[in-house]
């Protein structure tokens, strides 16, 4: 069985600050992360994934998270955030071969940008 | 190309009816998965269907079944709706199983009273 514990419900940041998003999993078996963004009364949209290759991976918008087996964890960050930033950010984690392609997502972290 | 569509985008229920919602893949798609997202919490993987044959199931009861159909589009359906049914229903096309890349649609707000 997959878990994933997004640390922080809200973050704030000011325009231009670096934005950081805490994700931790649990998986028995190597995990495929996954991080999706979610704007307001709209569906998620793939932000990046990890499979097993680099473990610095790069996505859309500026974003990038790194995948640390030692610390189980898939942070995501921007070096710069912008105002069109502010989304609820999901974490999502789904183990190769299991049945059902089942992604098991954590709580969401809602982030706020300050002008 | 479209997205994932969903249909209806919102809809009124009172508790005791039965609904139905539909999803149409992204072209080329073959797996549909569905999940429920409750206000504030992240989404609970519901079903996936690929090839027209159910693939995983989540831990929701026997009121809600699926099915997918030979174009590649799926229905959700509920029945005997409860309060607390209320919730975003999101579906999600891949192109294959496991591990695979989902694309969401922009759901379906589904409001029981």
């Amino acid at each position: 069985a997959q878990s994933v514990t997004q640390l922080g419900s809200h973050v704030s940041v000011s325009e231009g600050a670096l934005v950081l998003l805490r994700c931790n999993y649990s998986s028995s078996v190597p995990p495929y992360l996954f991080w999706y963004v979610q704007y307001p009364n709209q569906g998620l949209q793939l932000l990046l994934k990890y499979t097993s290759a680099a473990t610095l991976v790069k996505g859309i918008n500026g974003f990038e998270a790194e995948f640390k087996k030692s610390e189980t964890s898939f942070h995501l960050t921007k070096p710069s955030a912008h105002m069109s930033d502010a989304a609820e950010y999901f974490c999502a984690v789904t183990a190769p071969g299991a049945a059902g392609n089942k992604l098991t997502f954590g709580g969401g972290t809602r982030v706020l940008v300050k002008p | 190309d479209a997205g994932v569509t969903q249909s209806p985008t919102h809809l009124i229920k009172t508790r005791g009816q039965h609904v139905t919602l539909r999803c149409s893949p992204i072209s080329g798609h073959k797996s549909v998965s569905w999940y429920q997202q409750v206000l504030g919490q992240g989404p609970q993987f519901i079903f996936q269907y690929y090839e027209k044959e159910e693939r995983g199931r989540g831990n929701f009861p026997d009121r809600f079944s699926a099915r997918q159909f030979p174009n590649y589009s799926s229905e959700l359906n509920v029945n005997a709706l409860l309060l607390g049914d209320s919730a975003l229903y999101l579906c999600a096309s891949s192109f294959g199983t496991a591990g695979t890349e989902q694309y969401f649609g922009p759901g379906t707000r589904l409001t029981v009273t």
